[in-house]
C-alpha cells in the first residue's frame, strides 16, 4: 500500500515569491492535514481537508490556504513569502472519521525562503 | 484547551540502557495520546497511540507507554536501547478530527 506522497521534497523560494505544495494521500483516506515544523515553534496545525471541505483550520494568517480534490489529493499555498515561512511542512492522511485516527504522514517539503 | 508537555529537549542513554521519555498532557476531556518518532529529514512514524481501553499501550520496535490519567501522564519506554532508536519523539493530543497538539520534542542519543 503506498503511503503519503509529498512534492516537491525541496524547494528554495526568495521573499514574496508564492508556492504551492502537494500532497497525495494514502488511498481510500478521504482527510488530509496539514503541518508546519520549525525549530523554533515545532509541530503546528495549519488546517484539516475532508470530502474536498475545510474541517478545521489552525491559527495562521490567510497567506496560507489549501484545498483537496475530488480524488483526495491536496494542495496547500503560500502567497508573499516571507522569511519566517522557512519550514517543513509535512502533510498527512487519514479515514478522517474519528479523533482517534491514526495519521499517517509524509516525508515532507523542506521549504527555504531567502 | 488541550495541551502536551515534554520534559527534556534532549536524553542521552547508552546502548542496552532503560528509555523513559515523559509526557503530561493537559485535557478537559477523555484524550487521545499518540507517540511519534521522526528521523532525520524523514516525516512521522507512529509509535503508538491511546484511545480507550488497557492503559498499558505496546507499540512498535519494543516500545511503550502507560497511560496514568491520576498523574495526566503518558511516559514513552523501552527496556532497552538500540542504537537505532536515536531520532526525535514527539508526544501528541488529538483536539478532534484529524488536529493534533504535539509537544515540543525529546531527542534521543543513544551512545555505544
Amino acid at each position: 500500500k503506498a503511503g503519503v506522497t509529498q512534492t516537491p521534497r525541496y524547494l528554495i523560494k526568495t521573499r514574496g515569491q508564492q508556492v504551492t505544495l502537494s500532497c497525495s494521500p494514502i488511498s481510500g483516506h478521504r482527510s488530509v492535514s496539514w503541518y508546519q515544523q520549525t525549530p523554533g515553534q515545532g509541530l503546528q496545525f495549519l488546517f484539516e481537508y475532508f470530502s474536498e471541505t475545510q474541517r478545521n483550520k489552525g491559527n495562521f494568517p490567510g497567506r496560507f490556504s489549501g484545498r483537496q480534490f475530488s480524488n483526495s489529493r491536496s494542495e496547500m499555498n503560500v502567497s508573499t513569502l516571507e522569511l519566517g515561512d522557512s519550514a517543513l511542512y509535512l502533510c498527512a492522511s487519514s479515514s478522517g472519521d474519528s479523533g482517534a485516527n491514526v495519521l499517517t504522514f509524509g516525508a515532507g517539503s523542506r521549504l527555504t525562503v531567502l | 484547551a488541550q495541551s502536551v508537555t515534554q520534559l527534556g529537549s534532549h536524553v542521552s542513554v547508552s546502548e542496552g540502557a532503560l528509555v523513559l521519555l515523559r509526557c503530561n498532557y493537559s485535557s478537559s476531556v477523555p484524550p487521545y495520546l499518540f507517540w511519534y518518532v521522526q528521523y532525520p529529514n524523514q516525516g512521522l512514524q507512529l509509535l503508538l497511540k491511546y484511545t480507550t481501553g488497557a492503559t498499558l499501550v505496546k507499540g512498535i520496535n519494543g516500545f511503550e507507554a502507560e497511560f496514568k490519567k491520576s498523574e495526566t501522564s503518558f511516559h514513552l519506554t523501552k527496556p532497552s536501547a538500540h542504537m537505532s532508536d536515536a531520532a526525535e519523539y514527539f508526544c501528541a493530543v488529538s483536539t478532534g478530527f484529524q488536529k493534533l497538539v504535539f509537544g515540543t520534542g525529546t531527542r534521543l542519543l543513544v551512545s555505544p
